[in-house]
């Protein structure tokens, strides 16, 4: 069956260190993207891809990078984690520009200390 | 931001009753979309509603999109405790060629046995 999945599950880091999260999915869809959940906020866009070599920002961006090297894999890094950054990641992908149903991977619980 | 305000925030009830969550918001939306999230797991879509007025129902789910497609409802008859989790609502908008998603804040029901 295809589906997506992401690791790590749970991450804990410092303050000021690099971390990526890996998102994969055998859906072949072309559009992807990663939200961050946090209490009385709901989901919010970090970045989104459209396909290979695509990327974008979403609305909460700052301190987010993402590249997509293959239909498969988007992969987020925080360049420099910082405390307002312990959230939950999710990874989601989609078929179509204009199919906006998604399908969500199991999320990464990332704690910055 | 484009917010999408639900209500109730949290409903704890009792197996049997019904209940409805509200979705409102001041912008218009091409479709709008429930997901059901349960804990340590991604949201999984329920139904997408495009037509103002549609109603759809999924057994004993009955979801409606308002006439102006700016707000909805989704509501449950005789509840069960398959049914504890968390509803989100989430409006999207066709930009360019962008279809954008915007997601409620969220509605965490618990259905006590």
């Amino acid at each position: 069956d295809a589906e997506i999945t992401q690791s790590p599950r749970h991450k804990i880091t410092e303050t000021g260190r690099q971390v990526t999260l890996a998102c994969h999915q055998t859906w072949n869809h072309n559009n992807m993207f990663w939200y961050r959940q946090d209490l009385g906020h709901g989901l919010r866009l970090i970045h989104y891809s459209y396909g290979v070599h695509d990327t974008n920002k979403g609305e909460v961006s700052d301190g987010y990078s993402v590249s997509r090297s293959n239909t498969e894999d988007l992969p987020l890094t925080l360049e420099s984690a910082a405390s307002s950054q312990t959230s939950v990641y999710f990874c989601a992908s989609s078929p179509g520009i204009y199919t906006g149903e998604l399908f969500f991977g199991e999320g990464s619980r990332l704690t910055v200390l | 931001t484009q917010l999408l305000e639900q209500s109730p925030q949290f409903l704890s009830i009792q197996e049997g009753e019904n209940l409805t969550v509200y979705c409102n918001s001041s912008s218009v939306f091409s479709s709008l979309q429930w997901y059901r999230q349960e804990p340590g797991e991604g949201p999984v879509l329920l139904v997408t509603v495009v037509t103002g007025g549609e109603v759809k129902k999924l057994k004993r789910l009955t979801f409606q999109f308002g006439d102006a497609r700016k707000d909805s409802s989704l509501h449950i008859t005789a509840a069960q405790p398959g049914d504890t989790g968390l509803y989100l609502c989430a409006g999207a908008k066709i930009i360019g060629a962008t279809n954008k998603l915007i997601f409620g804040t969220g509605t965490l029901l618990a259905v006590q046995p």
